[in-house]
């Protein structure tokens, strides 16, 4: 069955310190793996979209990076401002069909909490 | 720049009753997608629509129905409202290829009692 667990499952800094989220997942075969954010109440806006040949890849402040070997990717925030206190969520799309949707599966995500 | 919009924002419904959630997207993307949202899960997919006049099953699509409408609007009924059905529902959308993002919309609050 394809899983994606994300950890931790909540994680407090404090405002201006970096932090890393990890996604790994078991899904198979793989197509992409995509990162979003949901502020409260919202729903979740791209970060970052990353095929199985991209190892790293930027979006200001935010990087992540994804090792397709292992089944493991990471989000890395720099520099954390009270905004970035949100969940994020790690999604895993497979091989198979022309949406991105009918073959994803969704990680249950990270709250992160930025406090002054 | 209106994305994906919802209506209603938030609903409240007794057992048994019926409602339609409505989405539409102003991005000219063909496919479009419903998901609910409980605590603690990650977003389930309910049904998805790959182009106008199509539609497929997602991972949890019994109590539900969708229509296509045409390319701009995507429904999702409830024929007879449960509490099991409690969530946060989300409509997004997206050009249709595989490596393009989702837009999502603000979801809906839906509380059966």
């Amino acid at each position: 069955k394809n899983q994606v667990e994300q950890s931790p499952q909540s994680l407090i800094i404090l405002e201006g310190k970096n932090c890393t989220l990890q996604c790994n997942y078991t899904v198979s075969p793989f197509s992409n793996l995509r990162w979003y954010k949901q502020d409260t109440g919202r729903g979740p806006v791209s970060l970052t979209i990353m095929t199985f040949s991209e190892n790293t890849k930027s979006n200001g402040r935010y990087t992540a990076t994804l090792d397709a070997d292992t089944k493991q990717s990471s989000l890395h925030i720099t520099a954390s401002q009270l905004s970035d206190s949100a969940s994020y969520i790690c999604v895993v799309r497979a091989w198979g069909g022309n949406t991105n949707a009918g073959k994803s599966t969704f990680g249950d995500g990270t709250t992160l909490t930025v406090k002054p | 720049n209106a994305g994906v919009t919802q209506t209603p924002k938030f609903q409240v419904l007794k057992t048994g009753q019926s409602m339609t959630l409505q989405c539409a997207q102003d991005m000219n993307h063909n496919s479009m997608y419903w998901y609910r949202q409980d605590p603690g899960m990650g977003l389930r997919l309910i049904y998805y629509s790959a182009s106008e006049g199509t539609t497929d099953k997602g991972e949890v699509p019994n109590g539900y129905n969708v229509s296509r409408l045409n390319k701009r609007e995507f429904s999702l009924r409830l024929e007879s409202a449960a509490p099991s059905q409690t969530s946060v529902y989300f409509c997004a959308s997206s050009e249709g290829t595989r490596n393009t993002e989702a837009f999502f919309g603000q979801g809906t609050r839906l509380t059966v009692v």
